[in-house]
């Protein structure tokens, strides 16, 4: 059983380009997290996804920032016109329906210069 | 909302020797706790997880963590430190009878093991 994967691994933006993160999430997992980890910090909770239903969004960011996960094919997490505080790594987690064990996968680095 | 905090953000240790990496919580009625560790620009992975009433749960690697309730602690523990266990740890929680089950991370704590 394939893991979590998430592509780009590494990304790089120049200010004010679109950034695109695409997470597939494990096999019979319905249920998608999207966290992110800014330097000498921990993970912190953005959005959480179940398909083609934004669950809770509470951490994401109000503006540039959205988040989808249709009925066929990954979920995304879009960055629109992107700033130097944007860079980070971005890791998608998923579960099963029963949502408290989540696997993560490898992350996005996002370098925006 | 939920808070975790982890005591000690470097812990070094020698080769062979105890580990011991604090992770208190924040809520009076205990919720479910994960010890995560994450290796160099990779993701993380589950150590253990508390979801049930047995307070000591052991994990993969050697690993094990206790839940004291009078203490809200989850420290996380290993008997003998050995190289591969050098690492970022991440000590996480989330609502007990939550549906959202969002995570609610500490800020990690970076082991070092000396040779």
């Amino acid at each position: 059983n394939a893991g979590v994967m998430q592509n780009p691994r590494h990304l790089v933006r120049r200010r004010g380009q679109e950034a695109r993160l695409r997470c597939s999430p494990m096999k019979g997992h319905s249920h998608v997290y999207w966290y992110r980890q800014l330097p000498e910090e921990g993970l912190k909770f953005m959005v959480y996804l179940q398909k083609e239903n934004i669950i809770d969004e509470s951490g994401m960011p109000k503006e540039r920032f959205s988040a989808e996960f249709p009925k066929e094919g990954p979920s995304i997490l879009r960055i629109q016109q992107v700033v130097r505080g944007d860079s980070a790594a971005y890791f998608c987690a998923s579960s099963p329906p029963s949502p408290y064990e989540q696997y993560f996968g490898p992350g996005t680095r996002l370098t925006v210069t | 909302a939920q808070s975790v905090t982890q005591l000690g953000s470097h812990v070094s240790v020698s080769e062979g020797a105890l580990v011991l990496l604090r992770c208190n919580y924040s809520s009076s009625v205990p919720p479910y706790l994960f010890w995560y560790v994450q290796y160099p620009n990779q993701g993380l992975q589950l150590l253990l997880k508390y979801t049930s009433a047995a307070t000591l749960v052991k994990g993969i690697n050697g690993f094990e963590a206790e839940l004291k309730k009078s203490e809200t602690s989850f420290h996380l523990t290993k008997p003998s430190a050995h190289m591969s266990d050098a690492a970022e740890y991440f000590c996480a929680v989330t609502d007990r009878g939550s549906t959202l089950g969002r995570l609610y991370f500490g800020r990690g704590t970076q082991l070092t093991v000396w040779p």
